[in-house]
């Protein structure tokens, strides 16, 4: 048990249309990143935010965008859904220090979108 | 840009086998590099962490060992159990830039009992 929660567990959408996944951070925990992972591949970095601010982005179109609250948790937004954009969508807290935002990621059991 | 690879894709041992994952990355400026556990259509638990001023790193029945200047890990397992089936993956932090992670694809181990 990690402590970060992300709701819902499945989505099922049609393409086009938009989609928010949710994550609640572990306790304390001030830095968010999510992740894109397809069936057999490894996860993908989309973004991550550090105090609510992006603190670094992958390879992911505009129309992937976040928002992080002060409670720490955090939303994935991911608009026009495209059929690719099929996946298990994973959320990782960790505490970033001063200086660095670089610690230990703690992942939640994510959420699965299907895009029809 | 950072690649990890994973060898093999997938694995069957009969139970009680000690066995080997490897793991390579192609830059060697590292953060920090994590093995993690995924069951079939689960989330991610961490398994071992070693930062990259460590050799290696021991949990149970797992052995991690890390070698930077050669870009390499293994995952060392003992006497392994129908239990440790699931998917294994590696997972790179970079020395600059944000704290996210650079994934292998992962190699998929079933324990024959």
């Amino acid at each position: 048990e990690t402590g970060v929660t992300q709701s819902p567990t499945h989505l099922i959408k049609t393409r086009g249309q938009q989609v928010t996944l949710r994550c609640s951070s572990q306790s304390g925990h001030n830095t968010v990143s999510w992740y894109q992972q397809a069936l057999g591949q490894g996860p993908q970095f989309i973004f991550q935010y550090y105090r609510e601010e992006e603190n670094g982005r992958g390879n992911f179109p505009p129309r992937f965008s976040g928002l992080q609250f002060p409670n720490y948790s955090s939303e994935l937004n991911v608009n026009a859904l495209e059929l690719d954009d099929s996946a298990l969508y994973l959320c990782a807290s960790s505490l970033g220090q001063l200086g660095t935002t670089k610690n230990i990621q703690y992942f939640g059991a994510g959420t699965r979108l299907s895009v029809l | 840009k950072q690649e990890v690879t994973q060898i093999p894709a997938a694995l069957s041992v009969p139970e009680g086998e000690n066995l080997v994952l490897n793991c390579s990355f192609t830059d060697s400026a590292i953060y920090n590099l994590q093995w993690f556990r995924q069951d079939p259509g689960k989330g991610l638990t961490s398994l071992l962490l070693i930062q990259s001023s460590q050799r290696e790193q021991t949990s149970g029945r797992l052995n991690a060992s890390l070698d930077k200047s050669s870009g390499r890990s293994t995952l060392y397992i003992a006497a392994s159990q129908p239990g440790d089936s699931a998917t294994y993956l590696c997972a790179v932090g970079e020395l600059t830039g944000a704290n996210n992670l650079f994934f292998g694809t992962g190699t998929r181990l079933t324990v024959i009992p």
